[in-house]
């Protein structure tokens, strides 16, 4: 089983519509959960941190469920530039290393 | 974003020849990374740097190298190239969370 487990996708999704995907992690003491994102042929970038109370930012919303071990992105209102992929990050443990999903890929449609 | 970059961008070498690859950033960060990215795959950690020559093995690190004799500068060597390191390299160095350079694409024949 992978550490970081995500759909590859891709999930095709017109323009306006709300997308959500799940990403499911292995090691029960990760403490950091992030969601980068990552354009065709670019470096990864941050997207959001994933805190356990939830967190909003803007169309974006990301939440942790410890219990089940997974996080979830939700996009609403959906744009063609949030056309990309989508890279589920755990740490590993103490000393800074992360463990990455290999990416779930959205393509929104006009 | 965190000011890092990484040179060459884009290499083509042969099976056997020795390759480094740079990463340098403005950033002071203390810890730096070595990625490489192939379809399929997350990233999957080859290196990392803890400090001015304090460096250890992540999970794919057969056949690389790596030093830091400065804070900005962490080098990536490949001792000698095999075409199953042809991929896309990426360097991060960490600030609250990691911060990418831009990737180097290395084809190996």
């Amino acid at each position: 089983r992978k550490e970081v487990e995500q759909d590859p996708g891709p999930f095709n999704v017109p323009e306006g519509a709300t997308v959500a995907f799940n990403c499911t992690y292995s090691n029960s003491a990760s403490q950091s959960f992030f969601w980068y994102r990552q354009d065709c042929r670019k470096e990864p970038k941050l997207l959001m941190s994933v805190y356990s109370s939830g967190n909003e930012d803007g169309r974006f919303t990301a939440q942790l469920n410890r219990a089940s071990q997974y996080i979830s992105l939700l996009i609403r209102d959906s744009k063609l530039s949030d056309s990309a992929t989508y890279l589920c990050v755990v740490n590993k443990d103490s000393n800074y290393q992360l463990i990455w999903g290999a990416g779930t890929k959205l393509i929104i449609k006009p | 974003d965190a000011g890092i970059t990484q040179s060459p961008r884009h290499k083509v070498t042969e099976t056997g020849t020795p390759v480094t690859l740079r990463c340098h950033q403005t950033e002071n960060h203390r810890y730096m990374y070595w990625y490489r990215q192939d379809p399929g795959h997350g990233l999957r950690l080859i290196h990392y740097s803890y400090g001015v020559k304090d460096t250890d093995k992540g999970e794919v690190s057969d056949g690389y190298s790596v030093s830091r004799s400065k804070t900005e500068d962490f080098l990536l060597t490949l001792e000698s190239a095999t075409s199953s390191q042809t991929s896309v390299y990426f360097c991060a160095s960490r600030g609250d969370t990691q911060y990418f350079g831009p990737g180097t694409r290395l084809t190996v024949l």
